[in-house]
């Protein structure tokens, strides 16, 4: 089945202590993103990546770090977590090629830091 | 620069009565624009894309959407309403490119009463 796989769906944690989400998908495709969903606010997105071992900053990427090392996977790094980053975490991805197309996303992580 | 406004938080109809969603797009080129929906505790799901062939865009579960060019303007309409089409839904657009970046209203909440 083609899908986006987050791990883990729920965390909770505390301020300062290192996190990574991970994302994964079995669709070959090339461009992956990252977002984060608050109330009255939508979707913002974080970071997004192009390819392996490319990556750009979205509108809200101050506190997080993404690598592209496997064309399949995208974690998302929170290295010293904060409460302002507390938040439902969506991954998505898409084909790729000149124009944007279909975003697929995966189930969402619900953070939460003490 | 992009930016996507949609007006009203949340619309209630009646059951069988008209949905209408209203999206408004600013973009200094021709956009992507893309009606997204979330189901309670789920992802996204892509309704519908509108990629510069036909202005008047369907989607899945009866959904439409006309590309206004002149009111900057992707309303998303659907002409009879079932319960189980309540949901949040989102418009986005994106410009292409050398990138995807994709940019989200802040979604609409639709009640469906009996």
């Amino acid at each position: 089945e083609a899908q986006v796989t987050q791990n883990p769906r729920y965390l909770i944690t505390v301020t300062g202590k290192k996190l990574t989400v991970t994302c994964s998908q079995n669709m070959n495709h090339e461009y992956m993103s990252w977002y984060r969903q608050d109330p009255g606010l939508g979707l913002r997105q974080i970071y997004y990546s192009m390819n392996v071992e490319v990556t750009d900053k979205g509108d809200v990427p101050e506190g997080y770090k993404v690598s592209r090392k496997e064309k399949r996977n995208f974690p998302l790094i929170l290295e010293s977590p904060s409460p302002n980053q507390t938040s439902l975490y969506f991954c998505a991805s898409s084909p790729g090629g000149s124009l944007p197309d279909t975003q697929y996303f995966g189930p969402g992580t619900r953070l939460t830091v003490l | 620069a992009q930016s996507v406004t949609q007006l009203g938080s949340h619309v209630s109809v009646s059951e069988g009565a008209l949905v209408l969603l209203r999206c408004n797009y600013s973009s200094s080129v021709p956009p992507y624009l893309f009606w997204y929906v979330q189901y309670p505790n789920q992802g996204l799901q892509l309704l519908l894309k509108y990629t510069s062939a036909a202005t008047l865009v369907k989607g899945i579960n009866g959904f439409e959407a006309e590309f206004k060019k002149s009111e900057t303007s992707f309303h998303l309409t659907k002409p009879s309403a079932h319960m189980s089409d309540a949901a949040e839904y989102f418009c986005a657009v994106s410009v292409g490119g050398s990138n995807y970046k994709l940019t989200f209203g802040k979604g609409t909440l639709l009640t469906v009463n009996p």
